[in-house]
């Protein structure tokens, strides 16, 4: 299993400005994923982080808006650009659970855009 | 890609009664399948998978979920709920144990 941490928990912030999410686990991982929980809705992928090289978006996801880095086994950033209150949701972080096929996931940082 | 579809948006239930939650996915290639809890202004939990062998998976907390593959669903159900097992529910696909595709979410309240 992994513990993965992420900051902030919750933030509001002003429309226009950034906001970079860290997320750390406790063990090194190949692969971290970042997702976005809209009010309401179910869980979509933004991204695939990999370290050591560029992530890959999903359709609908650029990396204009959610540049994200990924520094090492443990940790990653997602940074959410020039926000909108459409931006306004939950982001998740995930790994993928070495050998036992799951994905563990953050507790999530609820933004929301004012 | 992957299309996951619960069937049901919100489940209301009568502590002490049984539920299932329906789950169906689109692909007719092998799959892997989960599903997930996640409890008010919480992170997803993992209630239980099917990745091969017995259709019928056990889980967490009384929780079974039976896979068919010809009906290509994943039900979830529990013969006995409590009011601790209110929470949002999601079944989730993968084809290649690193993209996960998700159901919009079961929201089970359970009611004494």
């Amino acid at each position: 299993s992994a513990v993965i941490s992420q900051k902030p928990s919750r933030d509001i912030c002003q429309r226009g400005t950034s906001l970079t999410i860290q997320c750390q686990v406790d063990s090194q991982v190949t692969m971290m994923f970042w997702y976005r929980q809209q009010p309401g809705q179910s869980l979509t992928l933004i991204a695939t982080a990999n370290q050591g090289s560029e992530a890959t978006y999903e359709s609908g996801f650029v990396i204009d808006k959610f540049p994200i880095s990924r520094p090492n086994l443990t940790f990653s950033t997602l940074t959410v650009s020039n926000m909108s209150p459409e931006d306004s949701s939950i982001y998740l972080c995930s790994v993928d659970g070495t050998g036992d096929h799951e994905q563990y996931f953050g507790p999530g940082t609820r933004l929301t855009v004012t | 890609a992957q299309s996951v579809t619960q069937l049901d948006s919100q489940v209301p239930v009568f502590e002490e009664a049984p539920v299932e939650l329906r789950c169906n996915y689109s692909s007719s290639v092998s799959v892997y399948l989960f599903w997930y809890v996640q409890y008010p202004n919480q992170g997803l939990q993992l209630l239980l998978k099917y990745l091969s062998g017995s259709t019928l998976v056990k889980g967490i907390n009384g929780f079974e979920a039976e896979f068919n593959k010809s009906q290509t669903s994943f039900h979830l159900r529990k013969p006995s709920v409590h009011i601790s097992d209110t929470a949002e529910y999601f079944c989730a696909v993968s084809e290649g144990f690193n993209k996960f595709y998700f159901g919009s979410g079961t929201k089970l309240n359970v009611k004494p």
